[in-house]
């Protein structure tokens, strides 16, 4: 069975800084990797997604995200944090799950907040 | 249209009714996903369809849950005899590739059982 683990509930960063979102998965076979956002009361949107090729994939928002596949391992990262980045992120993977299935299996979430 | 929709936006109702939620999926998106997400909690798979596979309903809860979908369209979340422990926010995605592609959620539909 597929998993995803995102190790902290809270990340606080200082607005400018670097920050850090972590993720680790378990999965047989290729993973296919995403990164989604949540804004309070909003919908789920599409951050990023490593299929395959480069281990440094860019998404939206200035966000990027390396694949490790030795450390199994999904971070995602911004070189300079913004206010407006304050949201639940949450990590997924995706594998064939048997009889035509494609389940798409999400992490807890971890709830950014960056401070001005 | 341009989006994933989701029908009713909220609903409230009594232990014990049915409620059915309702998501229309993006044109021409082969499959779709529903998900419940519980307050501060992350998403729980419930049901995958894929064109006119037979669904992957792994994750329905208990037999009062189903769904259904015809073909590449609309799909219905049903709960039977509601429980309060349903309570949560309902999510619908769709997909354009199964396997690579990225979903594309709905606003949800939060559920609220007295």
């Amino acid at each position: 069975a597929q998993s995803v683990a995102q190790p902290e509930d809270q990340v606080n960063v200082a607005e400018g800084n670097p920050l850090t979102v972590k993720c680790t998965y378990s999965v047989s076979g290729n993973p296919y990797l995403f990164w989604y956002v949540q804004y309070p009361n909003r919908g789920l949107q599409f951050l990023l997604k490593y299929i395959t090729g480069d281990n440094l994939v860019k998404g939206s928002y200035g966000f990027e995200a390396e694949f490790n596949k030795s450390q199994t391992s999904f971070h995602l990262k911004k070189p300079s944090a913004l206010v407006s980045d304050s949201a639940l992120y949450f990590c997924a993977v995706r594998a064939y799950s048997g009889a035509g299935s494609y389940q798409l299996t999400f992490g807890k979430g971890t709830k950014l907040s960056v401070i001005p | 249209g341009a989006g994933v929709s989701q029908s009713p936006s909220n609903k409230v109702t009594e232990k014990g009714k049915d409620v059915e939620l309702r998501c229309d999926p993006i044109s021409g998106h082969t499959a779709l996903y529903w998900y419940r997400q519980r307050l501060g909690q992350g998403l729980e798979f419930l049901i995958y369809f894929q064109g006119n596979s037979a669904p992957d309903k792994s994750g329905l809860p208990s037999d009062r849950f189903s769904a259904e979908r015809t073909g590449e369209s609309v799909s219905t979340l049903t709960i039977q005899r509601t429980q309060q422990e349903d309570s949560a926010v309902y999510l619908c995605a769709s997909v354009a590739i199964a396997n690579t592609g990225e979903l594309f959620f709905g606003e949800g539909s939060r559920l609220t059982v007295l």
